[in-house]
Order: structure tokens, then sequence, then C-alpha cells
């Protein structure tokens, strides 16, 4: 079965500072990967998807991501954060084939501060 | 262009009391259905999936129910709410395999 690990929990940074945010994933077929972003009680955003083709894939709000394939990563990042950026992340897979499950991690709360 | 509807927004309800969730979705036809369930520092928990009207694949032995009367109507239910259901639902769709799914805006379940 697939899993994804966001290994920070929490991502505090000032406004204009560039972000990482990890994702790792454990599956030993072919995957497709998702970074979705939330607000506060509201649901979930997709930022962006990669299925298939460049390992670089760019998203809404200036977010990238890099699909790497050795790693089994999935990290988003952004040059530069600002405040309306504080949100929390979910990295998610879902497995090629016939699959329709879409497993999430536990999400990242990026906090950006004045 | 395609839609996903979700109620209620919040809801208080007593231990041992019934529930019903419910999630329909417009513009689109033979969705993919999904009932997650969101805890605090927990990530997204998937408890149901639905492929078509009646197919139900339950991820996790619990006390709730997932319903597909119709094509486009996925609902969430329990007869007898536990303090342990407390959390914040969401529904959402996609279309064929390999896709996102799209999601609504959740409802606060808070079961006292």
């Amino acid at each position: 079965a697939q899993s994804v690990t966001q290994l920070d929990s929490q991502v505090p940074v000032f406004e204009e500072a560039p972000v990482e945010l990890r994702c790792n994933y454990s599956s030993s077929v072919s995957v497709y990967l998702f970074w979705y972003v939330q607000y506060p009680n509201q649901g979930l955003q997709l930022l962006l998807k990669y299925l298939s083709g460049s390992t670089l894939v760019k998203g809404i709000n200036g977010f990238e991501a890099e699909f790497n394939k050795s790693q089994t990563s999935f990290h988003l990042r952004k040059p530069s954060v600002h405040i309306s950026d504080t949100a929390e992340y979910f990295c998610a897979v879902k497995l090629g084939g016939s699959n329709y499950k879409l497993t999430f991690g536990k999400g990242t709360l990026l906090t950006v501060n004045p | 262009s395609q839609t996903i509807h979700q109620w209620p927004a919040t809801l208080v309800q007593p231990v041992g009391s019934p529930l019903s969730l419910e999630c329909t979705v417009e513009g689109t036809s033979n969705p993919n259905l999904y009932w997650y369930r969101q805890a605090a520092g927990r990530g997204l928990q998937l408890l149901f999936y639905s492929v078509g009207i009646g197919q139900i694949s339950s991820e996790v032995p619990q006390n709730l129910s997932a319903s597909r009367p119709q094509d486009r109507q996925f609902i969430l239910s329990s007869k007898k709410l536990l303090l342990s259901d407390s959390g914040f639902y969401l529904c959402a769709w996609s279309v064929g395999m390999n896709t996102e799914a799209f999601f609504g805006q959740g409802t606060r379940l808070t079961v006292v």
C-alpha cells in the first residue's frame, strides 16, 4: 500500500523568504502526486500535480514541485512567500493503474511571519 | 463547470444520535466520490469511496456507513454517534483513475 510522509509538521518563515515543504512517498509502482492547500475551516484546493512528463511542475500562487523518483520525493517550493500563503499544505499520492484511492500525508502548517 | 455541495457546514450532535451528511456534485457524470475525515495533526483519513451507484468501498472499520443512491449524491451516515466521531468531514469527487480529487467545503461535526 502507498504511504506519504511529510517530514515537517510546522514550518515558520519570514515574508519574502524561500520555502520548501518536504514530501516522501513509499511505493514500488508508478505514482501520481499532488499538493493541496487548506485554509482554516475550508476544503482542500489543488496547488499542482504530477502525472507524467517533466519532473518539475508549476502550480498556482507561484508554487512548484519536483518529482524525484530515485529519492521517492515530491518537495514543494516557493522562492518568495507572502503572508497570504499561511495555510496547511498536504501532499497526496495515487497509485498508477486501477486505483481510485488518494492517500494523504499528515500535513505541514506553513506560517509566514512579517 | 463542475461544483460540489456539502452540507451542513457545522453540526453539533449528542452522543447516541443519528447522523446524515450529504454531498452532491453538479456538472459531471459518473464521478468517483469520497468521504474523508480530518482530525487535528492526523491528516486526512479516507473513510469511503464509490465508483458508481450502489458501489461503496470502506477503508476502515468504524461507526459510520455511506450510501450512493444517485449518480452524483453521496451520503455519510451513522445510527448512533460516538464522541470519537467528532471531526471535519470532507467530501470529494474525481473522474477517471489517474486524476486529482476536488473537495467540498467540509462539515465540522462536534459530538457532545
